[in-house]
């Protein structure tokens, strides 16, 4: 069975820019999130979605946003880049809503290099 | 989200057992302790998990203590495979969520 897959692995961006990430789930997968990692913040939640819903969304600024697809992919967005927005971006997937014994799957992620 | 604590890092002797502690004095009846562990160059994997009793599966063994306000994940035998930072996560029943809070986690390194 895929895992959770994430598309491009790496890219480079100049300042106000934006980027969009893709990520397609495990297939059967409803939940996806995409979480940021930085060296000196570590690894932050950045949302949830499911079936196609916003269901929880991290601190981050309105220029992050994302989206769900009616198959499950997902994609993220951020606007106007900021040279801080330099990280590894992960997505994982989870078979249902928020049950706290669900095994969370992630992607390899995406390495955005801002400059 | 309640909070984890951790080492920021341990060493290993191959094929030795690694005792990984957490503490979790703040967890509430409903938390599960989950552990997740990020490999070099890669995205976190699921490790094991549990509420109050000690769990075994293929990788890892997670002892409980009886307050439930500490854990330690045991690797019974390290492999140099087994380098990684090990993140110690609470999740709510009571949220519906599935985001993670990721502490600090302790950077495992495993000596040949």
């Amino acid at each position: 069975k895929a895992g959770v897959t994430q598309t491009p692995r790496y890219l480079i961006k100049t300042r106000g820019q934006q980027v969009t990430l893709s990520c397609s789930p495990i297939s059967g997968h409803r939940s996806v999130s995409w979480y940021q990692q930085t060296p000196g913040q570590g690894l932050q939640f950045l949302f949830e979605y499911f079936s196609e819903t916003q269901r929880n969304k991290g601190n981050f600024p309105g220029r992050f946003s994302g989206r769900q697809f009616s198959n499950s992919r997902s994609e993220m967005n951020v606007s106007t880049l900021e040279l801080g927005d330099s990280a590894l971006y992960l997505c994982a997937s989870s078979l249902a809503e928020g049950r706290p014994t669900n095994t969370i799957y992630f992607g390899e992620g995406s390495w955005l290099t801002v400059v | 989200d309640a909070k984890t604590t951790q080492p920021n890092s341990m060493e290993s002797n191959e094929e030795e057992p690694v005792h990984l502690p957490c503490n979790h004095s703040t967890i509430s009846g409903t938390d599960y302790i989950h552990w997740y562990r990020q490999l070099p160059s890669q995205g976190p994997e699921y490790v094991i998990h549990g509420l109050t009793s000690n769990v075994n599966n293929r990788m890892a063994s997670l002892a409980i203590a009886e307050d439930r306000k500490s854990s330690t994940l045991i690797l019974h035998r390290a492999t140099l495979r087994d380098a990684a930072v090990y993140y110690c996560i609470l999740r709510d029943t009571q949220t519906g969520a599935n985001n993670l809070f990721f502490g600090t986690g302790t950077r495992l390194t495993v000596i040949p």
